[in-house]
């Protein structure tokens, strides 16, 4: 069976430090992956997608990179986080068809930058 | 613009009871339509899913409606348990793409003994 994993689960940095959430996936071969922000009160904001190593593709402008080095591995990266920063952030796999498979969550990772 | 608007923003509810969640969307044409359901700090975990020609969808004490002529869905809630306690995420993705996906603010559900 499929699983996806996401570190750390918590996770506090002053604002100006760097950042690294690492997301990945057993079980299945090149998913696509994504990144997305829960911010309180609204609905998930689509930060980064990958459809395979080394392909990337930005939804929003912002001061967060992602890369993917590996087939089953997804990286969210600032080089200096900014307090606006702060969230919970969620990496996803889906697999098949782009416009109807079904996205599979990580445990959610949440980021306090103070 | 595509949007996808949930109500209530949250619901009390006494254990045992039942409920309805309601979500309105914008999106046209979709794909399908999906209910999650997200424990407090966790990931949202798939309730149910329906295409566009679907009219209902079951999930054990979950049932998730859908009326693609007036863009409206929702999840109905039976004998309810604590552990229902939860944000329930309506999500929609378009037909031109999952990257496409829009999710709804979800709604915040609260069981009481």
């Amino acid at each position: 069976s499929q699983t996806i994993h996401q570190w750390p689960a918590t996770l506090v940095q002053p604002v100006g430090s760097p950042l690294s959430l690492e997301c990945t996936v057993e079980g299945t071969s090149n998913p696509n992956l994504y990144w997305y922000r829960q911010a309180a009160g609204r609905g998930l904001q689509l930060l980064f997608y990958s459809v395979g190593i080394g392909q990337i593709s930005s939804e929003v402008p912002q001061n967060l990179s992602a890369s993917r080095p590996q087939d089953r591995q997804f990286i969210l990266s600032s080089k200096k986080l900014l307090l606006s920063d702060s969230g919970f952030y969620l990496c996803a796999w889906s697999g098949g068809q782009l416009s109807t498979g079904e996205l599979f969550f990580g445990e959610g990772s949440r980021l306090t930058v103070l | 613009k595509n949007q996808v608007e949930q109500s209530p923003q949250s619901l009390i509810i006494l254990e045992g009871k039942n409920c309805t969640l309601q979500c309105n969307y914008t999106v046209s044409p979709f794909s399908n339509l999906r209910w999650y359901k997200q424990d407090t700090g966790r990931g949202p975990v798939s309730l149910t899913i329906m295409t566009f020609s679907e009219n209902t969808k079951s999930n054990g004490r979950y049932t998730a409606t859908l009326d693609a002529d007036t863009k409206q869905s929702s999840l109905h809630i039976t004998a309810s348990q604590l552990s229902d306690s939860a944000s329930y995420i309506c999500v929609v993705s378009p037909i031109t793409g999952g990257f496409k996906t829009i999710f709804g603010a979800g709604t915040r559900l609260f069981v009481k003994a």
